[in-house]
């Protein structure tokens, strides 16, 4: 069955330090890829996307994520992480359904 | 600036009672979305619809019923037989149903049972 699979619920960092937060996905035809973040009692902000115009993918607040076929993964990193990145991250996939299918979340705590 | 209007934010129901929750966007989308939040279950997939007057059942769709008269409207109704309606509810919009669309949220409607 396809699906999405976010390795951590929670990851704590310190400030400053790499951001690596990891999504894989099953399904055997590459499907479209998609980040989001969501703060507290907030909707979902799209950070990037993969689209197969490059494997390598930069999105807002200096986000990015490399999409490896060989792996099945689309991780998400940011090299040097701020308190503001504090939130819930969420790996979101299409698996050419026309409906995005989500991950369980990964909170992303950011220690002073 | 256009964008979902997901209202009200915080609604509370007493058990036996109907709520409908309110999703407006007005960026032309076709396709609407509603989703339910749980803390550690991710989002899944209530209702959606791909354009007006109609709509398809997602994965937990028993409790909840839909209407799509309007394009920029896609109401959420959940009624006394959803047992367990305490959750935060998330309005989603695309263009349509090709697969590199993502999706712009509301910001969203908690439910709390009374």
């Amino acid at each position: 069955a396809q699906s999405v699979t976010q390795l951590g619920s929670h990851v704590s960092v310190s400030e400053g330090a790499l951001v690596l937060l990891r999504c894989n996905y099953s399904s055997s035809v590459p499907p479209y890829l998609f980040w989001y973040v969501q703060y507290p009692n907030q909707g979902l902000q799209l950070l990037l996307k993969y689209t197969s115009a490059a494997t390598l993918v930069k999105g807002i607040n200096g986000f990015e994520a490399e999409f490896k076929k060989s792996e099945t993964s689309f991780h998400l990193t940011k090299p040097s992480a701020h308190m503001s990145d504090a939130a819930e991250y969420f790996c979101a996939v299409n698996f050419n359904t026309g409906k995005l299918i989500f991950g369980q979340g990964t909170t992303l705590q950011v220690k002073p | 600036d256009g964008g979902i209007t997901q209202s009200p934010k915080y609604l509370f129901r007493k058990e036996g009672q109907n709520v409908t929750l309110s999703c407006e966007q007005n960026l032309n989308h076709d396709a609407m979305y509603w989703y339910r939040q749980d803390p550690g279950q991710g989002l899944r997939l209530i209702y959606y619809s791909q354009i007006v007057n109609d709509f398809q059942k997602g994965d937990i769709a028993e409790g909840y019923s839909v209407s799509r008269e309007k394009k920029e409207s896609f109401p959420l109704t959940v009624t006394s037989a959803q047992k367990n309606p305490t959750a935060f509810y998330l309005c989603a919009s695309s263009l349509g149903q090709a697969v590199n669309y993502g999706y712009t949220f509301g910001s969203g409607t908690r439910l709390t049972v009374v």
